[in-house]
């Protein structure tokens, strides 16, 4: 059962421009939110994440907002930049099981 | 501090052999997790550890067994290699559930 999803296999945008990245999710036990970013031969490393408690958490050009009720939550990039090219995956977690979205591909063209 | 280290990097099994992936954190994590990833999709997770002596299966447990004896390590057992066992594997530890986890570098697994 795919309890995260992301529906957008790729995103591009204008350098400058914002990147709004989408996530869903089923199961509404999980509390925490987060969001990983991946280069190729890489793993993942830690973006931004979010508490079930709050609606919005920010940090520099990365915002992360969640939306209880339609079990939604968006990572909106501001202003995007040729560096920020990479997959982003979320991911949701409860008691230590932390499931991941299958990803988006988000390419920044100068 | 080296992080999450995972090894080897790559490993060709032949179908029917076993393997074990192992990882080490350094910096007193107590959670610790396997995902795999393959090609053009997201991670799947095998197994997690809350702490030393405890483990529970994830999305795609079977096929796989896992430990957990001490906080630093938690090596990934593949127990009669299938080629949809080829995959990436990545090891993972954070400081408690919800928290930014750490990746290893990943483990490319190919049976054959």
């Amino acid at each position: 059962d795919q309890q995260v999803k992301q529906n957008s296999p790729s995103l591009s945008v204008q350098e400058g421009r914002i990147s709004i990245l989408n996530c869903d999710y089923t199961n509404s036990m999980f509390d925490y939110f987060l969001w990983y970013k991946k280069y190729p031969a890489e793993g993942p490393t830690f973006l931004i994440s979010i508490s079930s408690i709050k609606d919005k958490n920010e940090d520099g050009r990365f915002t992360v907002f969640l939306n209880k009720s339609a079990k939604h939550l968006s990572l909106h990039i501001v202003p995007s930049q040729p560096g920020d090219s990479a997959v982003y995956f979320c991911a949701a977690s409860v008691d230590g099981d932390m499931r991941f979205g299958a990803g988006t591909r988000l390419t920044v063209k100068p | 501090n080296a992080g999450v280290t995972q090894t080897p990097k790559f490993r060709i099994l032949k179908i029917g052999q076993s393997m074990t992936l192992q990882c080490a954190q350094d910096m007193n994590h107590n959670y610790m997790y396997w995902y795999r990833q393959d090609p053009g999709m997201g991670l799947k997770l095998i197994y997690y550890s809350v702490g030393a002596g405890i483990t529970d299966k994830g999305e795609v447990p079977n096929g796989y067994n896992v430990s957990r004896s001490t906080t630093e390590d938690f090596p990934l057992r593949l127990e009669l290699a299938a080629p949809s066992q080829t995959s990436v594997y990545f090891c993972a530890s954070s400081l408690v559930g919800g928290a930014e986890a750490f990746f290893g570098q990943g483990t490319r697994l190919t049976v054959v």
